[in-house]
């Protein structure tokens, strides 16, 4: 089985931190993604990678930025926290074919910023 | 742009009793349809997807789904609910692999299933 493994299931910051959110997977998935899930408005795409240091914007990038160093690690930054990025953070990963392949998800990390 | 809606926020159902959980998508041509559940406090797992062919598709815990083209939806039904089914369920679409363009998945806001005894 996948296993999508993100390095904190809860995290209190304060504003201004710069906060990193960690993602492991262990299938040698060619995608990362991470997704925001806030009540009423499902997942959000915030950034995506296809490959090793490569990525792309989601829809709602402001605020946060990515890094993949090696193919099974995924970070997504927030440069300077603020309240409302307090949200659950879902990381996952597919292979890259087919193109819109399962995607297979971690636990999430619940971010409070205060 | 794909979209996808999922008109009810919010479903109670009576253990025992029939389930269908709506969605409807927006895209072009043929696309990739996800369900996927994820019980409180937990990530989200694949219930079951379309990619082509039969368009009655069976899942995971007795779960199934069907794309109707000409409705645009993938409706997900369950004959007999169990109350370990409460959750919120999510609907997803991907663009088909002839689209060079996006690549991830658009999901739903999610359907919060709620299941008396």
């Amino acid at each position: 089985d996948v296993k999508v493994t993100q390095s904190s299931r809860y995290l209190v910051k304060r504003t201004g931190e710069k906060v990193f959110l960690e993602c492991v997977q262990d299938m040698d998935h060619e995608n990362m993604f991470w997704y925001r899930q806030d009540p009423g408005l499902g997942l959000r795409l915030i950034y995506f990678s296809y490959d090793v240091k490569m990525k792309e914007k989601g829809d709602i990038p402001e605020g946060y930025s990515v890094s993949r160093e090696k193919k099974e690690r995924f970070s997504l930054i927030l440069e300077s926290a603020s309240t409302n990025q307090t949200s659950m953070y879902l990381c996952a990963s597919s292979l890259r074919y087919p193109r819109q392949g399962t995607q297979h998800f971690g636990d999430g990390t619940r971010l409070s910023i205060l | 742009a794909q979209s996808v809606t999922q008109p009810d926020i919010h479903i109670t159902v009576s253990e025992g009793a029939s389930l269908e959980l709506r969605c409807n998508y927006s895209y072009g041509a043929t696309p990739y349809l996800f369900w996927y559940v994820q019980s409180p406090g937990q990530g989200l797992q694949l219930l079951l997807k379309y990619f082509s062919g039969d368009t009655l598709v069976q899942g995971i815990k007795g779960f199934e789904a069907e794309f109707k083209r000409s409705q645009s939806s993938f409706n997900l039904r369950k004959p007999s609910v169990h109350w370990s089914d409460a959750a919120e369920y999510f609907c997803a679409v991907g663009a088909s692999l002839m689209d060079t363009g996006r690549r991830a998945l658009t999901f739903g806001s999610g359907t919060r299933l709620q299941v008396q005894p």
